[in-house]
């Protein structure tokens, strides 16, 4: 199954707002509001920063919003922080299955 | 505290059969809406999400995996088991078990685990 789209790469300074884009069709991204957002360090697992379009669990900065208009979703980060340098993957329901994001590095310059 | 930990071979030989268990605590997969799936990761590329298990024993696997993987749970041990037939070096890659929460969303994850395959 095809994954969803991300951009390769997106980099901010400290301080700056980027945003990350994930597409997909209306058959994921667009039909369910089932979209969550991944934070990744080298060498760990993927921990959960968004889920359900725009909800944060406990303990997720702020800092950290999620978004989504027809079969793109959107997760922001404000105020960006060294500590962000990682990788961002969405994730969406796909009518009983689940599909994966292409993957987005995030630099802080 | 909900957590999970994946186990098996850290390397297979190319055409065999690659067994991983996962074995969770913090949460009981009788609840209603929860499962527990497999996503894998290739070194350096994106994630994959491979197969998913229900509490009511319902399953649900990757289309284009779909023939080479079985998934089971023995609730009794708190375990999931994911089958791989017929492994090749594209099947290299760290294996995560994540809970599927009761709102659609893999919420917490193992630590992963490191399957090469080669001869």
């Amino acid at each position: 199954q095809s994954a969803l789209t991300q951009p390769a790469s997106v980099s901010g300074s400290p301080g700056q707002s980027i945003t990350i884009s994930c597409t997909g069709t209306n058959s994921d991204v667009g039909g369910y509001n089932y979209v969550s957002w991944y934070q990744q360090y080298p060498g760990e697992a993927p921990k959960l920063i968004i889920y359900d379009v725009i909800y944060r669990p406990s303990g997720v900065s702020s800092r950290f919003s999620g978004s989504k208009s027809g079969n793109t979703a959107s997760l922001t980060i404000s105020g960006l922080q060294a500590e962000d340098e990682a990788d961002y993957y969405c994730s969406s329901y796909r009518s009983t299955l689940y599909v994966f994001g292409t993957g987005t590095k995030v630099t802080v310059l | 505290q909900i957590t999970l930990k994946e186990s098996g071979p850290t390397l297979v030989k190319p055409t065999q059969t690659l067994t991983l268990t996962c074995t969770f605590s913090g949460f009981s997969l009788t609840t209603s809406g929860v499962g527990v799936g497999w996503i894998r990761q290739p070194p350096g590329k994106a994630l994959e999400w491979l197969a998913l298990i229900y509490w009511d024993d319902d399953h649900r696997y990757n289309p284009s995996l779909k023939n080479r993987l079985t998934i089971t749970k023995d609730t009794s041990k708190s375990q999931v088991v994911l089958t791989m037939t017929s492994v090749s070096p594209l099947d290299t890659a760290t294996y995560y078990c994540a809970r599927r929460s009761i709102s659609l969303v893999h919420d917490y994850w193992g630590q992963g685990t490191l399957v090469t395959v080669s001869s």
